[in-house]
């Protein structure tokens, strides 16, 4: 199975602050990289594919980066609706497989 | 625009087989060329991917789970399922079904249904 790790598990940060969060493969999974929002209670929402396409309907502030084994999702100016869970995914293989998640907390 | 929708049954004794459906609507199961997932996530942890299928009832399953999963579909009725045999506390979880788009990851996902394992 590939492996994802995302780091950190848990960051706090305020409102206008950019925010990264990096994910790493434990092989190359080329570019078949996606992230999803995940809120108290709700299904995960797809954010970004294919590492750095914006998914529709998805506001500009987030942007997905990185090929290879390494990633990032970046939020350029959080907003309270921002605070939620994020989980990165990998497709390159059969099975695919997600990182633990970094919630993003106030 | 597509919503799923899970329904079943929220307790399963130990050992028991769960069964849940989800139900597609807003457009046909067989349009475009989509594979249809479930995916669970235990109470406060991670996202598990559980297997894939197409209306072709081509499928793909988790080798972790592969031996006690079934996933089948009804293109008549728009819906596909899920059959886990053997169930026991470790598949207590809130399961949800999915849409994929290729490699582009699930793009509908249903509201999700709690499942617990309990005698």
């Amino acid at each position: 199975d590939i492996q994802m790790t995302q780091s950190p598990s848990s960051l706090s940060a305020s409102v206008g602050d950019r925010v990264t969060i990096a994910c790493r493969a434990s092989q190359s999974i080329s570019s078949y990289l996606n992230w999803y929002q995940q809120k108290p209670g709700k299904a995960p929402k797809l954010l970004i594919y294919a590492a750095s396409s914006l998914q529709s309907g998805v506001p500009s502030r987030f942007s997905g980066s990185g090929s290879g084994t390494d990633f990032a999702l970046t939020i350029s100016s959080l907003q309270p609706e921002d605070f939620a869970t994020y989980f990165c995914q990998q497709t390159y293989s059969t099975l695919w497989t997600f990182g633990q998640g970094t919630k993003v907390e106030i | 625009q597509v919503q799923l929708q899970e329904s079943g049954p929220g307790l399963v004794k130990p050992s028991q087989t769960l069964s849940l459906t989800c139900t597609v609507s807003g457009g046909s199961i067989s349009s475009g060329s989509y594979y249809w997932s479930w995916i669970r996530q235990p109470a406060g942890k991670g996202l598990e991917w559980i297997g894939r299928i197409n209306t072709g009832g081509s499928t793909d399953y988790n080798p972790s789970l592969k031996s006690r999963v079934t996933i089948s579909v009804d293109t008549s009725r728009n819906q596909f399922s899920l059959k886990v045999s053997s169930m026991t506390a470790a598949d207590t979880a809130v399961y949800y079904c999915a849409r994929e788009n290729a490699r582009d990851g699930e793009d509908y996902w249903g509201q999700g249904t709690l499942v617990t394992v309990s005698s």
